[in-house]
């Protein structure tokens, strides 16, 4: 059971939009920590792809955007392209764990 | 360019031990707090334990408490994990990474090293 809660999976065909939620507790994203969004591509490490809630790093496509509100978060991708077809995980700072914490993760098809 | 390499995985008895390495290039690996991050077969991503910059700070996951030491040596850029009375549910790809200075997230990950447990 992890601590933050992501949907299993969700699914989109070329070009659409598609979000990934992520809830969390008055400990982590409820307690002002920010969210942090990470992609896997099979049978590689996850890459960083939205940290502090919102911001890019440098080489991540503006297709992809995140929000956060409460503890609440979600993680948006417009222009589906194959390539998405990944893992996706979110992560913050949890004050009662003293520690990191991840979602569950989510398994982006791409139809 | 930053970079993470681990090393040290391997298939190992349960109850037994392993020490994990990670060595760090790229950066100023004093200045930042580092992590241990495992992902067990075809499983989720779970964080295991962080060390601050100044080791004065050490956190741990629940389940590897008492089992498992997380230490750095800055002047060697280096970062381990020993890990002792090993069981079959510590089987995982163990990830050296990075923890950036905005908050909290995780900005750089090695490549991983798998550490295998048999019963």
């Amino acid at each position: 059971q992890s601590v933050l809660t992501q949907p299993p999976s969700v699914s989109g065909a070329p070009g659409q939009r598609v979000t990934i939620s992520c809830t969390g507790s008055s400990s982590n994203l409820g307690a002002a920590f920010d969210v942090h969004w990470y992609q896997q591509l099979p049978g590689t490490a996850p890459k960083l792809l939205i940290y502090g809630n919102s911001n890019r790093p440098s080489g991540v496509p503006d297709r992809f955007s995140g929000s956060k509100s409460g503890t609440s978060a979600s993680l948006a991708i417009t222009g589906l392209q194959a390539e998405d077809e990944a893992d996706y995980y979110c992560q913050s700072y949890d004050i009662r764990l003293s520690g990191l914490v991840f979602g569950g993760g989510t398994k982006l098809t791409v139809l | 360019e930053v970079q993470l390499v681990e090393s040290g995985g391997g298939l190992v008895q349960s109850g037994g031990s392993l020490r994990l390495s990670c060595a760090a290039s790229g950066f100023s690996f004093r200045s930042y707090w580092m992590t241990w991050v495992r992902q067990a077969p075809g499983k989720g991503l779970e964080w295991v334990a962080n060390i601050n910059q100044d080791v004065s700070v050490k956190s741990y996951v629940d389940s590897v408490k008492g089992r498992f030491t997380i230490s750095r040596d800055n002047a060697k850029n280096s970062l381990y994990l020993q890990m002792n009375s090993l069981r079959a549910e510590d089987t995982a790809v163990y990830y050296c990474a990075r923890v950036g200075y905005n908050n909290y997230e995780v900005d750089y990950w090695g490549q991983g090293t798998l550490v295998t447990v048999s019963s």
